[in-house]
């Protein structure tokens, strides 16, 4: 069974440019999740997916970052105009529903020049 | 305030040694806790997961344990070897938050040889 793959691995912007990061999560799974990992720190949460339904965004900074999740599938995590601080891995993961176990994907290191 | 803290931050270790990753969290009523392991360059992987109930859980040379009372557990890695090295991250599942995942920062272990 195909894990969480996402695309691309790795990104080098300049700031002010815009970027798109996109995830395919395992399949027949409902919850989708983009977290954002900076160096040496655990993941923090940015976006939770229910089917297509954004169902916590709260801290997903609104001004520059936007998600969408058409079709309850794939997801892609953009941001406009990338700033230097945005640069990290993020990382997509996904869980079946009722289930708490999520799998992730391998990330997609964001350097932002 | 993190809502899960980890300790120690990293350790180095020789190889054929064990060792303890702890983990506090204030994070309640949960649903799980479960232990990721995370190579460099990957996402995080799931070792263990317990849930309020459990107090000790086992994947091969990793061992979890958990104190519901106090809010602790570690993690245990027995005759550690090199592909051991990673970072350990605890994450806890939150009950009343539909299962949101709050995750610790990680602690880096390296085994030398």
């Amino acid at each position: 069974e195909a894990g969480v793959v996402q695309s691309p691995r790795y990104k080098i912007i300049e700031k002010k440019q815009p970027v798109a990061f996109w995830c395919n999560p395992i399949s027949g799974h409902n919850t989708l999740y983009w977290y954002l990992q900076n160096l040496g720190q655990g993941p923090e949460l940015l976006i939770r997916y229910e089917n297509e339904e954004a169902v916590d965004d709260s801290q997903l900074p609104k001004d520059r970052f936007s998600a969408e999740r058409l079709k309850g599938v794939d997801s892609t995590l953009k941001i406009q105009p990338a700033e230097l601080g945005d640069s990290a891995v993020y990382l997509c993961a996904s869980s079946s529903q009722g289930d708490t176990e999520a799998f992730f994907g391998q990330g997609t290191r964001l350097t932002v020049v | 305030k993190n809502q899960v803290e980890q300790s120690p931050q990293s350790l180095i270790i020789l190889e054929g040694k064990n060792c303890t990753l702890q983990c506090n969290y204030t994070v309640s009523p949960f649903s799980n806790l479960r232990w990721y392991k995370q190579d460099t360059g990957r996402g995080p992987v799931s070792l263990t997961i317990m849930t309020f109930s459990e107090n000790t859980k086992s994947n091969g040379r990793y061992t979890a344990t958990l104190d519901a009372d106090t809010k602790q557990s570690s993690l245990h890695i027995t005759a550690s070897q090199l592909s051991d090295s990673a970072s350990y991250i605890c994450v806890v599942s939150l009950k009343a938050a539909g299962n949101k995942l709050t995750f610790g920062g990680g602690t880096r272990v390296l085994v030398k040889p």
